[in-house]
């Protein structure tokens, strides 16, 4: 069956552009987690919906990261006036239990 | 809240020996240890799991193992292939108050290099 997919798979933004990386998870899956992945390293939590609700926003790293799922599926992670610093992979996981899965993610390049 | 320790950082092994890689938790209360392996390019891809009920587990020639009383959970593969190159992360779930949301803590990485 299909699995998660994330949206662009690249993006390039000059420092100070607004983006919008869209994620779409497994059919059914209640759960949807956004990571972020710096170079190197593992991914480090965002944040958290349980369907439409956003039950944990607790690792975005700035008012300038917000994100929603308004009808409980389709999620977007936007970054306003975007910087240098939020150039990573931003990942994408959906799950119905325990197991996540994971988009193959979007690789974020700030210039 | 919980953090999680991975080492090595990096392993090389010559194709068929056997590979572990061990993680450390510090969270009594994690319940659930998640190994994934990711390739170049890829997302994080689940390979086995682990709950907290149970010492070991297996899945053809992969294997996890959990100490709750050590707080450490170690994977190990045999018969190595060089298929099995990429960078494996353990992780542990992060409670949040009384409930527990699901995130993930991850550890840093092992880089894993299967020689032919």
């Amino acid at each position: 069956g299909a699995g998660v997919s994330q949206s662009p798979r690249y993006k390039v933004a000059k420092r100070g552009q607004d983006v919008a990386l869209r994620c779409d998870p497994i059919s059914g899956h209640v759960s949807l987690f956004w990571y972020q992945q710096a170079l190197g390293q593992g991914p480090e939590f965002l944040t958290y919906f349980q369907n439409e609700a956003q039950l944990d926003k607790s690792g975005l790293p700035s008012d300038r990261f917000f994100a929603e799922r308004p009808e409980g599926s389709v999620s977007t992670l936007k970054i306003q006036r975007t910087q240098q610093e939020d150039s990573a992979v931003y990942l994408c996981a959906s799950s119905h239990g325990r197991e996540q899965f994971f988009g193959p993610g979007t690789r974020l390049t700030v210039l | 809240g919980e953090n999680v320790e991975q080492h090595p950082s990096t392993l090389s092994v010559q194709e068929g020996d056997s590979a572990v890689i061990k993680c450390t938790y510090s969270d009594s209360a994690s319940n659930y240890f998640p190994w994934y392996k990711q390739e170049l390019g890829k997302g994080p891809q689940l390979i086995i799991d682990i709950r907290s009920n149970v010492g070991e587990k297996k899945d053809q020639r992969i294997a996890v193992t959990l100490n709750k009383t050590a707080k450490h959970f170690s994977l190990h593969i045999t018969e190595t292939q060089p298929e099995d190159s990429a960078v494996y992360f353990c992780a542990a779930p992060r409670l949040h108050g009384s409930s527990n949301t699901g995130k993930l803590i991850f550890g840093q990485g092992t880089t894993l290099q299967v020689k032919p």
